[in-house]
């Protein structure tokens, strides 16, 4: 199907290990996001790629990495996850102006 | 940091009535967008009004942009139950594809 998904779309983790969370979109846009989602903090945005294998940080990248191998993927790693981690995580993709974002993916942190 | 500030941060109306929301923003843009976030659910874009435009409309929404007080308002008309939803403003200052986004306002249509 066409569009833009993620997974796991629900993930419950300990302190301490890796975790990495998947987005994938169908439209070959260029641009790709990832924001978490806070009560209180609205949007925030951890990553974006404006190209396969160009990536940069937004305002909270601590603690995240990202990679984009391929146009279509933009998987986000915890790589030793927080409790200050515990989010809902959204993945996002344009092409031009406006953002076409993923079902988010809710991760809790133990 | 938040770009975009919208208020109020909650509203209940009753369903057929009108639902004014505003948002706030601090640097020049090229464009606004308006979001809406259902209960679960990612963020589904609404409207995007530009810097040279005052007002838009699609359906039952109606934009306005006041670039000199660095606002926006976003009006539903003869609300529904099904609109009951977060709705948030996002600002973009280049047109290259980087939005900021506002807190958002919560919005509840009581039938």
């Amino acid at each position: 199907d066409a569009g833009i998904t993620q997974s796991p779309r629900y993930k419950i983790t300990e302190t301490g290990r890796q975790v990495t969370l998947m987005c994938h979109q169908t439209w070959s846009h260029s641009y790709m996001f990832w924001y978490r989602q806070d009560l209180g903090h609205g949007l925030r945005l951890i990553y974006y790629s404006a190209a396969a294998d160009i990536t940069d940080k937004g305002e909270v990248p601590d603690g995240y990495v990202v990679s984009r191998s391929k146009t279509e993927n933009f998987p986000l790693t915890l790589e030793s996850a927080t409790r200050s981690q515990t989010s809902v995580y959204f993945c996002a993709s344009s092409g031009r102006d406006t953002q076409y974002f993923g079902p988010g993916t809710r991760l809790t942190v133990l | 940091s938040q770009q975009g500030e919208e208020d109020p941060q909650a509203l209940s109306i009753q369903e057929g009535e009108n639902a004014t929301m505003n948002c706030s923003y601090k640097t020049s843009i090229n464009n606004l967008q308006w979001y809406r976030q259902n209960s679960g659910r990612g963020l589904v874009h609404l409207i995007l009004i530009r810097s040279n435009e005052r007002e838009k409309h699609s359906g039952r929404l109606r934009v306005t942009l006041d670039t000199s007080k660095k606002s926006s308002s976003l009006l539903i008309t003869a609300s529904r139950a099904a609109d009951t939803a977060s709705y948030f403003c996002a600002t973009d200052p280049n047109a290259g594809n980087m939005l900021t986004f506002g807190g958002g306002t919560r919005l509840m249509v009581k039938p």
